[in-house]
């Protein structure tokens, strides 16, 4: 049971260049999420979808895009990547409302020079 | 506005012995409550949860109490056991909102 799967595991870019973070989940859940973590800041939102089709912006949603392609799969997209964005991000699924316990990969860590 | 907080980053106990983790919370909405584990190199791990019509849930070694009159949680590990130690993150949520994490309380258990 692979639960919620995110690649790459790493990645180091240079500043303007562009990367799509993947998350796939296999555990059929309607909402689905993307966070950073960066050192004292805890876990910040910085889009979800509630269900297939539909995507919104959380707290930090500046300098990124993202793609609900079907109800597994949520990607995040950096058009122009910057050092500010160095971070280890996180995707995550829930079901039966965003409030419910969510499901989180194991994250992404990128490095941007 | 952060509108959960986790006042302490970190925190020693010694195996065996009660740990206690606190949040404080602002939103008056939020009526459910979480808390999360999070080894490095993994994912956060859903540990236990309370909702606001509740003021206690338990969960084998852990408790997870709630004060609304004070905006209060917190989280009870006992006995404490080297395996506990983590970074624990408190959520809560307004009905089918998005969560709202706190920024997290290190644990070390000292065996």
């Amino acid at each position: 049971n692979a639960g919620v799967t995110q690649t790459p595991k790493f990645q180091v870019l240079k500043t303007g260049q562009s990367m799509t973070l993947q998350c796939a989940q296999d555990m059929n859940h309607n909402s689905m999420y993307w966070y950073r973590q960066d050192p004292g800041m805890g876990l910040r939102l910085i889009y979800y979808s509630a269900s297939e089709g539909t995507t919104d912006k959380g707290e930090v949603p500046n300098g990124y895009n993202v793609s609900r392609l079907n109800k597994r799969e949520f990607s995040l997209r950096l058009e122009s990547a910057a050092p500010s964005q160095t971070s280890v991000y996180f995707c995550a699924s829930s079901d039966a409302g965003m409030d419910q316990p969510q499901h989180f990969g194991d994250g992404t860590r990128l490095s941007i020079l | 506005d952060q509108q959960v907080k986790q006042n302490s980053p970190s925190l020693s106990v010694q195996e065996g012995r009660i740990s206690i983790l606190n949040c404080d919370y602002t939103n008056s909405m939020f009526d459910y409550f979480l808390w999360y584990k999070k080894y490095p190199a993994e994912g956060p791990t859903f540990l236990i949860s309370i909702s606001s019509i509740k003021d206690k849930n338990e969960d084998g070694r852990f408790t997870v109490f709630l004060n609304k009159s004070a905006k209060h949680l917190s989280l009870h590990i006992v006995p404490s056991q080297p395996g506990d130690s983590a970074v624990y993150f408190c959520a809560a949520s307004e009905r089918n909102t998005p969560l709202v994490f706190g920024k997290g309380t290190r644990l070390s258990v000292i065996a």
